[in-house]
């Protein structure tokens, strides 16, 4: 049983760029969350979906958008790339929207040049 | 802003003492987490504790919550090396448990 999966591991991008990330989520859940985790810092909740809408927001400008498809796969695009989007971009699933306890996938480092 | 504070940041001690590192948060709680990361990679959950319970066990792992004073710790008893790496104590909002309330995490190093 495959747990929760990310791509790429790695990406390194310039200023202004537009970058999209990928995550599949643990089999039977239908439910993803976005974190950013800066070095040295906690995660901070971006957003999550749910039957292919975004349910909850956290304090994240515009540039940050998600799509959530079908299978409950779901992307994180960023646009308009700043310095202080490099961070550690982890994905986390859950079976429902009321489940307690979320499964983090390796994440997908970005680094912003 | 960051719901939990741990403490200490940083925890260096020998393998076989035991661990321990707090957490305090700001809001009312229905439950709080505690996940492990290593290196920098995904965060792996360890332990949840409900509003309504005190104390909680799970192997090594035992967390404490105090509610009156909005604050948990976490003990690792018999340390390993493998038990190095990043800590976090994580609270969902009340109404959205899809919503985690990370702190800044206490980095514990296990030194052989």
């Amino acid at each position: 049983d495959a747990g929760v999966t990310q791509s790429p591991t790695h990406l390194i991008k310039t200023r202004g760029q537009q970058v999209t990330l990928r995550c599949s989520p643990k089999s039977g859940h239908d439910t993803v969350s976005w974190y950013q985790q800066a070095l040295g810092q906690g995660p901070q909740f971006i957003f999550q979906y749910y039957e292919e809408e975004e349910r909850q927001r956290g304090n994240f400008p515009d540039r940050f958008s998600g799509h959530q498809f079908p299978n409950y796969s779901s992307e994180l695009n960023v646009n308009a790339l700043l310095l202080g989007d490099s961070a550690l971009y982890l994905c986390a699933s859950s079976p429902g929207l009321l489940a307690e306890t979320q499964y983090f996938g390796p994440g997908t480092r970005l680094l912003v040049l | 802003s960051q719901q939990g504070e741990e403490d200490p940041q940083a925890l260096s001690i020998q393998e076989g003492e035991n661990a321990t590192m707090n957490c305090s948060y700001k809001t009312s709680i229905n439950n709080l987490q505690w996940y492990r990361q290593n290196s920098g990679r995904g965060l792996v959950h360890l332990i949840l504790i409900r509003s309504n319970e005190r104390e909680k066990h799970s192997g090594r792992l035992r967390v404490t919550l105090d509610t009156s004073k909005k604050s948990s710790s976490l003990l690792i008893t018999a340390s390993r090396a493998a038990d190095t790496a990043s800590y976090f104590c994580a609270t969902p909002l009340s109404s959205n448990t899809g919503k985690l309330i990370f702190g800044q995490g206490t980095t514990l190093q296990v030194k052989p």
